[in-house]
């Protein structure tokens, strides 16, 4: 278990610009989730996938952040024409996915790349 | 929709203090509850997890309880460390495996 890495840690960008970040799950997890923290608040879901297929989307998400995992290995969240508000860490997860039961499975997170809109 | 409301912070104490960190959950169906701990710079790491009413979660002495009628899992440790400075997170699954998160509670042990 080599744990969930993230990668870059810390992102800083200019406002309008595009950024990609990039997560590898533990190697037998199917499961892979985004979330988004501000300062002072709790993880925020943003989108999910199963293997290679991703199953549920915030509302949170809006049309300029989109999110792959092409081979159902790493997935990458990209973030187009970024604004202030964009500022955040984003973690990801993953979790074992199907054959347990779902509820059950705690999620195992990286160590987030913290974005900075300038 | 699903959501835990976790008792406000920062939580300061002594050390050899005893902790309790109240969270309490909204849900449809029979979540599993968790509590996960950050440490400064790093992601969160599970602390501990119960997965249906009654069950007591515990680990490094800390301790929390499922408990459904009260819909709470409040989390407590009788002797609290200054290694035990963290951010304290309660969460539930349902059954598709999502988590919800409270805001977090800021623990702070001084010597």
């Amino acid at each position: 278990d080599t744990g969930v890495s993230q990668n870059p840690r810390h992102k800083i960008t200019k406002r309008g610009q595009n950024v990609t970040f990039r997560c590898d799950p533990i190697s037998e997890h199917n499961r892979l989730y985004w979330y988004r923290q501000t300062l002072g608040q709790g993880p925020e879901f943003l989108t999910y996938f199963q293997n290679e297929a991703q199953l549920e989307k915030s509302r949170l998400l809006s049309d300029r952040f989109s999110a792959e995992r092409p081979k159902g290995s790493f997935s990458t969240l990209e973030i187009q024409r970024t604004e202030q508000g964009d500022s955040a860490m984003y973690l990801c997860a993953s979790s074992p996915g199907p054959g347990r039961a779902l509820s059950n499975q705690p999620q195992h997170f990286g160590d987030g790349t913290r974005l900075s809109i300038l | 929709g699903d959501s835990v409301t976790q008792m406000e912070g920062p939580v300061t104490l002594s050390e050899e203090a005893f902790l309790t960190i109240n969270c309490t959950y909204t849900a449809t169906g029979y979540p599993s509850l968790f509590w996960y701990v950050q440490y400064p710079g790093e992601g969160l790491q599970l602390l501990l997890k119960a997965t249906k009413a009654d069950d007591k979660g515990s680990n490094k002495g800390f301790e929390a309880t499922y408990r459904k009628e009260t819909t709470s899992f409040h989390l407590e440790k009788g002797s609290v460390q200054v290694s035990d400075s963290a951010v304290y997170f309660c969460a539930l699954n349902t059954n598709a495996g999502k988590s919800t998160f409270g805001d977090g509670t800021t623990l702070t042990v001084k010597p």
